[in-house]
């Protein structure tokens, strides 16, 4: 399997609260996303990254930041948390190429927000 | 964007039934994923494919680029084989901006 890691893997908060996800992963990819995962509307990419510094939004955005300060993390931050944003977060990791090979996914990290 | 549709939504069979997913897409891309996620669990990758048919262990996939259409059978299924599967593609740019998904199909074979 490959090596991703999230944490934390479950978290409660309350509304208006920071919260940041952290992904790991030892694959030295070069590509990461976040997605969220939702009953009715299925896997979602929040933001991506091709690189270190270099991110990118994806279809649902607002509401989060990311970093990525080394090659192994991908942080995604909630400012100030809502209770829209209570979801199940997965990381995924793709190596480069001109084809990109499969996404390999993370546990996911189930938040929710009271 | 590219819109992703799965059918059927819910299916229940019998073990040992040959069972078919479809997904179908709107808009061209470089690439078609077929997923595997278990209840509470994580998701896996079955197959990543562009043309043809793959095929590993039970498991067969095959895409048709010009009716934008793929399919993920099982032979002999297995209650093991209780999952949610889902489609994904990737668009022009091979994947890097991320993956676009169907809402995925939960699979329940009963013993």
């Amino acid at each position: 399997d490959a090596g991703i890691t999230q944490s934390p893997r479950h978290k409660v908060t309350e509304t208006g609260t920071p919260v940041t996800l952290r992904c790991h992963q030892t694959e030295n990819h070069r590509y990461m996303y976040w997605y969220r995962q939702d009953p009715g509307h299925g896997l979602r990419l929040i933001h991506y990254s091709y690189g270190v510094k270099d991110t990118d939004k994806g279809e649902v955005s607002d509401g989060y930041s990311v970093s990525r300060s080394k090659t192994e993390d991908f942080l995604l931050t909630l400012e100030s948390a809502t209770s829209s944003q209570t979801s199940v977060y997965f990381c995924a990791i793709s190596d480069s190429g001109r084809v990109l090979g499969p996404q390999h996914f993370g546990d996911g990290t189930r938040l929710s927000i009271l | 964007k590219n819109e992703v549709e799965q059918s059927p939504q819910n299916l229940t069979a019998q073990e040992g039934e040959f069972i078919t997913i479809n997904c179908s897409y709107s808009v061209g891309i470089s690439a078609l994923h077929w997923l595997q996620q278990h209840p509470g669990g994580g998701i896996v990758s079955l197959f990543m494919l562009s043309s043809g048919k793959k095929k590993h262990g039970r498991l067969i996939a095959t895409i048709n680029i010009q009716e934008k259409h793929s399919s993920l059978h099982i032979t002999a299924s297995h209650p093991r084989d209780s999952a949610v599967y889902i489609c994904a593609v990737s668009g022009w740019g091979g994947g890097a901006d991320g993956l676009t998904f169907g809402k995925g199909t939960h699979l329940i074979i009963q013993p």
